[in-house]
């Protein structure tokens, strides 16, 4: 079956570390992965889209990756501040038979970044 | 530019009972899906407008669930007769692209529904 696996539990850093993130999937083909942070009653926001040929991206403090033979993409914060203590979401970017965008989340990981 | 925006925020209603959930999607996107989350689990794709055609539906749940995209802008999803498995917090979202190239999805701050 397929499946999006993040971290099920909390992850909780010190100001100032660099957190890292992890996004796994099996039976899927994804041209694109996301990564959306959402904070508690707020909709995701969108943060980075990767593509399947790239391996890395990024975008100020935040670094994606994309091994798509190992199917995993890695998020990470960079001197990680407070202010980004959220939950992250992972989401695979796929076509559907009418070739269509299909994007796919995962459970996500809240990320508490202590101070 | 309004983003997504959706109504209500929230909702509280009878096991039986109808509701309407409302999306005005951002100007211009032609691209409309619908996603609920319920407590604990991930948040899961319910279906997909293209303009007013609905492109994809394949996660709606069952047909006490009715989705329409009058004239291709907002979007309207009914319950009806809601159900206590229904609870949960319905997003919306839209994006510019769909086909064969991709684009970042804008979100609605989602309706939470609660069925008692």
């Amino acid at each position: 079956s397929q499946k999006i696996e993040q971290n099920s539990e909390a992850l909780n850093i010190q100001e100032g570390k660099t957190a890292t993130l992890t996004c796994n999937y099996t039976n899927y083909s994804p041209a694109y992965l996301q990564w959306y942070r959402q904070d508690p009653g707020r909709g995701p926001v969108f943060l980075l889209l990767i593509r399947e040929n790239e391996k890395e991206k990024r975008k100020e403090r935040l670094k994606v990756t994309f091994d798509t033979t190992l199917k995993q993409s890695l998020f990470h914060i960079t001197a990680s501040q407070p202010a980004d203590s959220a939950t992250y979401l992972c989401a695979l970017d796929t076509l559907n038979s009418g070739g269509y965008q299909k994007v796919t989340f995962g459970t996500g990981t809240k990320l508490q970044v202590i101070p | 530019e309004a983003g997504v925006t959706q109504f209500p925020s929230h909702s509280v209603i009878e096991k039986g009972q109808t509701v309407t959930l409302r999306c005005d999607p951002i100007s211009g996107h032609d691209n409309l899906y619908w996603y609920r989350r319920v407590m604990g689990k991930e948040i899961k794709f319910l279906l997909h407008f293209v303009k007013e055609s609905k492109q994809d539906e394949s996660g709606m749940p069952n047909n006490r669930f009715l989705a329409e995209r009058t004239g291709g802008t907002y979007s309207t999803l009914k319950v009806q007769p809601a159900e206590l498995e229904d609870s949960g917090v319905y997003f919306c979202a839209s994006s510019q692209y769909g086909g064969p190239t991709t684009g970042e999805l804008f979100f609605g701050e989602g309706s939470r529904l609660t069925v008692l």
